[in-house]
């Protein structure tokens, strides 16, 4: 079955850039993501990049997918402590081409950020 | 534009009870999907809504389960609760032509006594 795997845990400090990294084993994984989710808060999410593309930019965030090693990772430049939560890496697939997308998600990396 | 609402944010009941939970979708959009979260189990996915039919489901007994309105609200159903579904359950929706882009609400905090 899929399977999406992350560290448990990371520490930056303010301002420095940190990186997250995930892998995951559905190679028919059409689109890739990353959410976000604060104490008692739902997840948001970050951003999220098709299966044929290599690299998403938006503001501070960069996603950085390796399909041939199934391998995708999301840095944040100048990490603040308002980043500080829970990131999830996340894969979907069209179940049957019927238009449904079952996400599967990592165990989640929380990013501490020290002052 | 609101966001993803779910009602209620806590609720307590005891074992051998049923809950139903209800979510409101983003304005527009007709696809709701349903999430449970616990910290042994992480993230995983109950079942999906789309035109009021149900077009995925997870692997999840059939205590478990779910309708949509023809205003896309959702409402989500366990039968005879037990303590192991104390979770965090989780909507999400999206269009439907666009269901890989899923935007999730608050949740509901369910805690089984």
């Amino acid at each position: 079955g899929e399977d999406v795997e992350q560290s448990l845990f990371l520490s930056v400090r303010e301002g420095d850039s940190s990186v997250i990294n995930c892998t995951y084993t559905d190679s028919s994984s059409t689109y890739l993501y990353w959410y976000k989710q604060e104490p008692g808060a739902g997840l948001q999410l970050l951003t999220y990049i098709f299966s044929n593309m290599d690299m998403k930019q938006d503001q501070r965030l960069t996603v950085l997918l390796n399909k041939k090693d199934k391998h995708l990772s999301l840095r944040i430049a100048d990490t603040q402590t308002g980043d500080s939560a829970i990131y999830f890496c996340a894969e979907a697939e069209n179940d049957s081409g019927a238009g449904s997308y079952q996400l599967t998600f990592g165990k989640g990396t929380k990013l501490s950020v020290i002052p | 534009k609101a966001g993803v609402t779910q009602t209620p944010r806590y609720l307590i009941k005891t074992r051998g009870q049923q809950v139903t939970l209800s979510c409101s979708p983003i304005s527009g959009h007709r696809s709701v999907s349903w999430y449970q979260q616990t910290p042994g189990q992480g993230l995983q996915f109950l079942f999906e809504y789309f035109s009021e039919t149900q077009r995925n489901k997870g692997n999840f007994p059939g205590r478990f389960s779910g309708r949509q309105f023809s205003n896309s609200r959702s409402e989500m159903n366990v039968s005879t609760l037990e303590l192991g579904d104390s979770a965090l359950y989780l909507c999400a929706s999206s269009w439907g032509d666009r269901a890989y882009e899923q935007y999730f609400g608050p949740g509901t905090r369910l805690t089984v006594t």
